[in-house]
């Protein structure tokens, strides 16, 4: 069976310091993978998706950008945190050929900067 | 994107059916209804999808509109877990369509 993980699940984090957040899925192939982010008190803001290695679209412009150095792994990053980057970060995942379309969600990781 | 109109907030008695609704207004022929739903704290789960007609499974049901401007996702008898965000989310089927994005969605409360 196809399983997600995301680590770290918490990070505190100081205004201007890097960020690095990762996402493995197992037990599929060429998966489309996807960040998101859910601001407290509000729905799920798409940041990144990405159909294969090296293929990645961003969503949003930010100080945020992201990574697929294998198949089955995303990494999440920044060089600079701003407050405005504290929220609860999905990392989920879709098969690539035609299906529903349906999204399997990680863990999340709950960043708070300071 | 076609865009979904949700209720911010409802409220369900336990064992109590909950009915759900979503207004698609702009609904496209190729959209997929999706229903995804959030309980604190996690990431969001699958619960139930369709295209025109209404749809069963173990978790829920989704009744569609005939003019597929508005869907109902019915949750037969309501218990305190059910107690999370539903979000409402169409998906078109052509290619290139693989992002969902997702509203502020329903918070429902489940009362004992």
């Amino acid at each position: 069976s196809q399983t997600i993980h995301q680590w770290p699940a918490t990070l505190v984090q100081p205004v201007g310091s890097p960020l690095s957040l990762e996402c493995t899925v197992e037990g599929t192939s060429n998966p489309n993978l996807y960040w998101y982010r859910q601001a407290a008190g509000r729905g799920l803001q798409l940041l990144f998706y990405s159909i294969g290695i090296d293929q990645i679209s961003s969503e949003v412009p930010q100080n945020l950008s992201a990574s697929r150095p294998q198949d089955r792994q995303f990494i999440l990053s920044s060089k600079k945190l701003l407050l405005s980057d504290s929220g609860f970060y999905l990392c989920a995942w879709s098969v690539t050929q035609q299906g529903t379309g349906e999204l399997f969600f990680g863990e999340g990781s709950r960043l708070t900067v300071l | 994107d076609a865009k979904t109109t949700q209720p911010n907030s409802m409220e369900s008695n336990e064992e109590e059916p909950v009915h759900l609704p979503c207004n698609h207004s702009t609904i496209s022929g190729t959209d997929y209804i999706h229903w995804y739903r959030q309980l604190p704290s996690q990431g969001p789960e699958y619960v139930i999808h369709g295209l025109t007609s209404n749809v069963n499974n173990r978790m829920a049901s989704l009744a569609i509109a005939e003019d597929r401007k508005s869907s109902t996702l019915i949750l037969h008898r309501a218990t305190l877990r059910d107690a999370a965000v539903y979000y409402c989310i169409l998906r078109p089927v052509w290619a290139g369509s693989y992002q969902l994005t997702f509203g502020k969605g329903t918070k429902l409360s489940v009362i004992p």
